[in-house]
């Protein structure tokens, strides 16, 4: 059964730091790996999207890597600013057709000015 | 881009009632609805899995008689909690699988359902 870990839970820096925040799952064949960003309360807006053969997805200051041999995936964001606070989740989705997305319990991110 | 509405956003109810919430593709055919919960401070926990016309595909461990998820549309399912509990407060969100544009799939905004 898939697993999907995120390290830290949570984490705190100051406005400007980059930062790396981690992804690890237990099954390598996934079809693909999603970063969401929650903001408290509310929904989830896809950040990147990975798919298997691919190694990496930019978006701006985000940069998402995967290295599905492994299990891991990070996503970079540069210059972090106070509005990036928020709750980081990383989901991956299975080989298996019309599977859902497996989701780790996230990464609390608090940027302060 | 596609978009995929929940209603209610949040509801307030008391215990041993039953609260119906609607999941909505809004420009979309969804052929394939999920259900996931998610508790505080917790990750999204699948609940179930439902195909249109067929019934869902519960995950271990979530009562089906519990959590009534009806796919009868192809842009509409429903998850009703019937005899809710307070210990059923949570974040519940669906999200929909666009049957013809490969795996992608599109999430609610998310209802807060809180059980007094």
């Amino acid at each position: 059964k898939q697993e999907v870990t995120q390290i830290p839970a949570a984490l705190s820096v100051p406005e400007g730091e980059n930062l790396v925040l981690n992804c690890s799952f237990t099954d390598s064949a996934i079809y693909n790996l999603q970063w969401f960003r929650q903001d408290p309360g509310k929904g989830l807006t896809s950040l990147l999207l990975i798919q298997s053969s691919q190694r990496e997805q930019t978006s701006g200051r985000l940069n998402a890597s995967l290295d599905k041999s492994s299990g891991r995936s990070t996503l970079y964001i540069a210059a972090s600013q106070p509005g990036d606070s928020a709750t980081y989740l990383c989901a991956v989705k299975s080989n298996q057709a019309g599977t859902a997305l497996i989701f780790g319990k996230g990464t609390t991110l608090s940027v302060s000015s | 881009g596609a978009v995929v509405s929940q209603h209610p956003s949040r509801v307030i109810c008391k215990s041993g009632t039953s609260v119906k919430i609607e999941c909505r593709s809004l420009d979309f055919q969804a052929t394939t609805m999920f259900w996931y919960r998610q508790f505080p401070k917790q990750s999204l926990m699948l609940m179930a899995t439902s195909n249109e016309g067929s019934k869902a595909t519960y995950e271990q461990g979530v009562e089906k008689d519990k959590f009534l998820i009806n796919h009868a549309s192809l842009t509409l399912s429903t998850l009703t909690v019937t005899s809710a509990h307070p210990e059923d407060s949570s974040f519940y969100i669906c999200s929909a699988r666009d049957g013809t544009s490969g795996t992608a799939q599109y999430f609610g905004p998310g209802t807060r359902l809180t059980v007094l």
